[in-house]
């Protein structure tokens, strides 16, 4: 039972575009949320989080946003460069004791095309 | 500073057999978690360690096994390999005081079970 879904494997989008990755999860307890951005041969980077006390968050070119009803959450990349080309897994926590027991979607491939 | 060292980055082993990882966290992170990403499932969680001691631990059977040093660096173990162990395990350091699940990842090692 997947807790955390990142239902597209895969998005291509045209450099200077938007991108937008969604997450849908399911358990409620979840109060923390990141995503993590992994290149080829490499171990995955932290890129951006949001608490659930909070729907959106920014840095830079990054922006997460929360839906906690609806229990989504996006990331938009704006504009889209040819080194976000990557993949990204969204994650959760439920409470500062599982900081590092993560629960990972399965991923969703970004190529941004030149 | 230097990042999670991972070793070996790549080994090939046969059913039955036993592989053990090695993990050498950032130097002042003493909280060592491990994950195995495989295709279609995401990161998923096996364990942590903190001062030698396991804090927390997914949902793998007991052929997973791990331990930490009193210098933070650790091992895991995997026994009686099977095919389905194929994977990248993945070593992620940070400080135990850290609430959010911030973490840093080593490389991975790939292990490939024929």
């Amino acid at each position: 039972d997947q807790q955390v879904k990142q239902n597209s494997p895969s998005l291509s989008v045209q450099e200077g575009r938007i991108s937008i990755l969604n997450c849908d999860y399911t358990n409620s307890m979840f109060d923390y949320f990141l995503w993590y951005k992994k290149y080829p041969a490499e171990g995955p980077t932290f890129l951006i989080s949001i608490s659930s006390i909070k729907d959106k968050n920014e840095d830079g070119r990054f922006t997460v946003f929360l839906n906690k009803s609806a229990k989504h959450l996006s990331l938009h990349i704006v504009p889209s460069q040819p080194g976000d080309s990557a993949v990204y897994f969204c994650a959760a926590q439920r409470g500062p004791g599982s900081a590092r027991q993560l629960t990972f979607g399965s991923g969703t491939q970004l190529t941004v095309l030149p | 500073k230097a990042g999670v060292t991972q070793t070996p980055r790549y080994l090939i082993k046969t059913r039955g057999q036993q592989v053990t990882l090695s993990c050498s966290p950032i130097s002042g992170h003493r909280s060592v978690s491990w994950y195995q990403q495989t295709p279609g499932q995401g990161l998923q969680f096996l364990f942590e360690y903190f001062s030698e001691t396991q804090r927390n631990k997914g949902n793998f059977p007991g052929r997973f096994s791990g331990r930490q040093f009193s210098n933070s660096r650790s091992e895991m173990n995997v026994s009686t390999l099977e095919l389905g162990d194929s994977a990248l395990y993945l070593c992620a350091s940070s400080l135990r005081t850290t609430n959010t699940g911030e973490l840093f990842f080593g490389e991975g090692s790939r292990l490939t079970v024929l």
